[in-house]
């Protein structure tokens, strides 16, 4: 059980368009998912949180114009990223925390997509 | 605020042979600890976690963490390395009551035949 999906798993784009990355908690109902990017060789940075059926909570420095989130039921987010730029590329990988009233904030993670903006 | 420190970027050891990755944290109230691994290109997978229960915390694939609190650690140990466990390690500490994780920079484990 607590098997969160992405889709897609690798895309590539041309600068200027958008993208948009879907995540699903396949077998669980999440209302709080989050998103984060992975540069190479690095470790992951949290770019928001995502609440079902309000506003994301952006981190510092990560702009919610371009980063848009959508948590529009409680087994899918979705990450747009609008105008993309060749800067934009990354890893973006999202999870699931699977029982916000427990104390073991244990979240579930995607398997990643890949973007590439060229 | 809360963080968390892994000593060593990066950890080379032979098959068959202990693996140590070291991991500090800081937190102001008694934490939640995780260690998360990650193949290359792939997502995160819990290996085990600590949430004030028991200390040595046990977890998958001969995995076992210890918290001690007086040295504000949480090391990761294996007693023999098997070379499907070359991968990243995430050790993460949970902030908040709304639980956002922190990651540690990450140790790349490589084990050699």
């Amino acid at each position: 059980g607590a098997v969160v999906s992405q889709h897609p798993s690798r895309v590539i784009c041309k600068s200027g368009t958008s993208v948009k990355i879907e995540c699903r908690s396949l077998d669980f109902q999440a209302t709080t998912m989050f998103w984060y990017r992975q540069f190479p060789k690095q470790s992951l940075m949290l770019m928001a949180t995502s609440n079902e059926g309000s506003k994301a909570t952006y981190e510092q420095g990560v702009e919610k114009d371009k980063f848009l989130i959508n948590h529009a039921s409680l087994t899918l987010s979705t990450l747009t990223v609008t105008s993309a730029h060749p800067e934009d590329s990354s890893f973006y990988i999202c999870s699931a925390r699977l029982n916000p009233g427990l104390s073991s904030y244990e979240q579930y993670f995607g398997p990643g997509t890949r973007l590439t903006v060229t | 605020a809360q963080s968390v420190t892994q000593l060593d970027s990066h950890v080379s050891v032979s098959e068959g042979t202990p693996v140590l990755l070291r991991c500090n944290y800081s937190s102001s109230y008694s934490p939640s600890l995780f260690w998360y691994v990650q193949h290359p290109n792939k997502g995160l997978q819990l290996l085990l976690k600590y949430t004030s229960a028991a200390t040595l915390v046990k977890g998958i694939n001969g995995f076992e963490a210890e918290f001690k609190k007086s040295e504000t650690s949480f090391h990761l140990t294996k007693p023999s390395a098997h070379m499907s466990d070359a991968a990243e390690y995430f050790c993460v500490v949970s902030e908040g009551d709304w639980g956002k994780l922190i990651f540690g920079q990450g140790t790349e484990l490589s084990v050699k035949p």
